[in-house]
């Protein structure tokens, strides 16, 4: 079992729709979770992170986590063309300001106009 | 302020010749990764500096990896005897002292011919 696992999409959604991107994790003590987004080409650009169960809001982007269940989703409501890009979920295990990420693969997301 | 910038962008290398890549992190930040990312995956954790030792090298692949952070600040990740299957991005993250959100440079796509 892949300690971050995604599933790699694509994901479509029209304009304006919610998407819904999920992700599941193995190491039961990990503390903190992160959300990055990187356009073809780039690198990874961090959206939003999150460490205590339930939902954390930043304008269109919605990250819920549930530690119990190990998963951790991020929603982006009014869905736009420009949020058409790979989704990486990264997990600490150690918390605070200890140790690297873990990644998933990613999910792909195309937005259609 | 300035991000976290990565040299060179692009290497082309052959089979057995030595490459450095090299890190400078946003300033103040004590903080300093390495990671690889190969097409359709997610980072690869290599090794993770606080100041200028290696607190965690654990991701290294082999001996034929190596890095290091002499003064703190800028970092150089040096690649022996490559090999085709070293052919990546290889990004640099760093992190302020009392976070764990790490910023990541452009990365620096590494082939090996």
């Amino acid at each position: 079992q892949k300690e971050v696992e995604q599933n790699s999409g694509p994901l479509s959604v029209p304009e304006g729709a919610i998407a819904s991107l999920n992700c599941t994790y193995s190491d039961r003590g990990s503390q903190s979770f992160f959300w990055y987004r990187q356009y073809s080409g780039k690198s990874p650009e961090l959206i939003m992170f999150i460490y205590s169960n339930g939902d954390k809001e930043d304008g269109r982007f919605t990250a819920q986590l549930n530690k119990a269940s190990q998963y951790v989703s991020l929603l982006i409501r009014d869905s736009q063309p420009s949020d058409s890009a790979t989704y990486l979920c990264a997990v600490n295990r150690n918390g605070g300001s200890q140790g690297n990420l873990i990644f998933g693969k990613g999910t792909k997301l195309s937005v259609k106009p | 302020g300035a991000g976290v910038s990565q040299t060179p962008s692009n290497k082309v290398t052959e089979k057995g010749k030595y490459v450095e890549l090299r890190c400078d992190p946003i300033s103040g930040h004590t903080a300093l990764y390495w990671y690889r990312q190969s097409l359709g995956q997610g980072p690869e954790f290599l090794i993770y500096f606080q100041g200028t030792g290696a607190a965690d090298d654990s991701g290294l692949p082999n001996d034929r990896f190596f890095a290091v952070r002499p003064e703190g600040s800028v970092s150089t990740l040096k690649i022996q005897r490559t090999e085709r299957g070293d052919s990546a991005v290889y990004l640099c993250a760093s992190r302020a002292s009392g976070s764990d959100t790490q910023y990541f440079g452009p990365g620096t796509r590494l082939t090996v011919l």
